[in-house]
């Protein structure tokens, strides 16, 4: 157990729809990330946060976004959706801000758009 | 050219086997050499991770990086079939965006 929680394991909806997927860091880590993971793309970096603040930004549709809160969990959000939004969205956290090499995942949303 | 490049696999090789992973990469910039386990249904589990060139040995496994050639590898000694699942190499540069790029993964099959 990496200390990371992600929410919902499963995610089912439809195409045009949007979705909310959830992350907590480990205890006393600042920053997150966010990936998703297809087969035919591997593991693609989205977005990063650190305290609150966006750091860095990967392959992240406009259709998608995200946020820290003040307590660090963050959220990311999918909207008209496709179905090759099908993918495992994972997070993870970090303890530190320049390094972020030492990247803890959570367990993944896996999420089906029909 | 993808940044990172990894053996698609899959791989599959009987118990007790020495088992050799690679990655090349064409960024000059990477100065930090990641492998992630990546078991079935779960999210991915640091496992080594090497600062620029030279290797790191850590019980059954050895990262290996060599920066004049942009590769990588991940040597497993003695496998067992709990080291089946996705091994995963990832790089980054140094500095203040610390993103790491990913290869696509190779699954590892040990058998019994």
């Amino acid at each position: 157990d990496s200390g990371v929680t992600q929410t919902p394991k499963h995610l089912i909806t439809a195409t045009g729809q949007r979705v909310t997927l959830r992350c907590s860091p480990r205890s006393g880590d600042l920053s997150v990330y966010w990936y998703q993971q297809s087969l035919d793309q591997g593991l693609q970096f989205l977005i990063q946060y650190y305290n609150g603040e966006e750091r860095a930004k990967g392959n992240i549709l406009e259709r998608f976004s995200a946020q820290q809160f003040p307590d660090l969990h963050s959220e990311l959000n999918l909207s008209s959706l496709e179905l090759g939004d099908s993918a495992l969205y994972f997070c993870a956290s970090s303890p530190q801000l320049a390094g972020g090499r030492e990247q803890y995942f959570g367990p993944g949303t896996r999420l089906t758009v029909t | 050219q993808k940044e990172v490049e990894q053996d698609p696999g899959p791989l599959s090789v009987p118990e007790g086997a020495i088992v050799s992973l690679n990655c090349t990469y064409s960024n000059s910039a990477f100065q930090y050499f990641m492998w992630y386990r990546q078991y079935s249904r779960k999210g991915p589990e640091l496992l080594m991770y090497t600062y620029s060139s030279g290797n790191k040995e850590d019980g059954r496994f050895t990262a290996q990086v060599d920066k004049s050639s942009k590769y990588i590898s991940l040597f497993i000694r003695d496998s067992q079939p709990s080291d089946s699942a996705t091994y995963l190499c990832a790089m980054s540069a140094s500095g203040a965006n610390s993103k790491l790029t990913f290869g696509k993964g190779i699954t590892l099959s040990v058998r019994p």
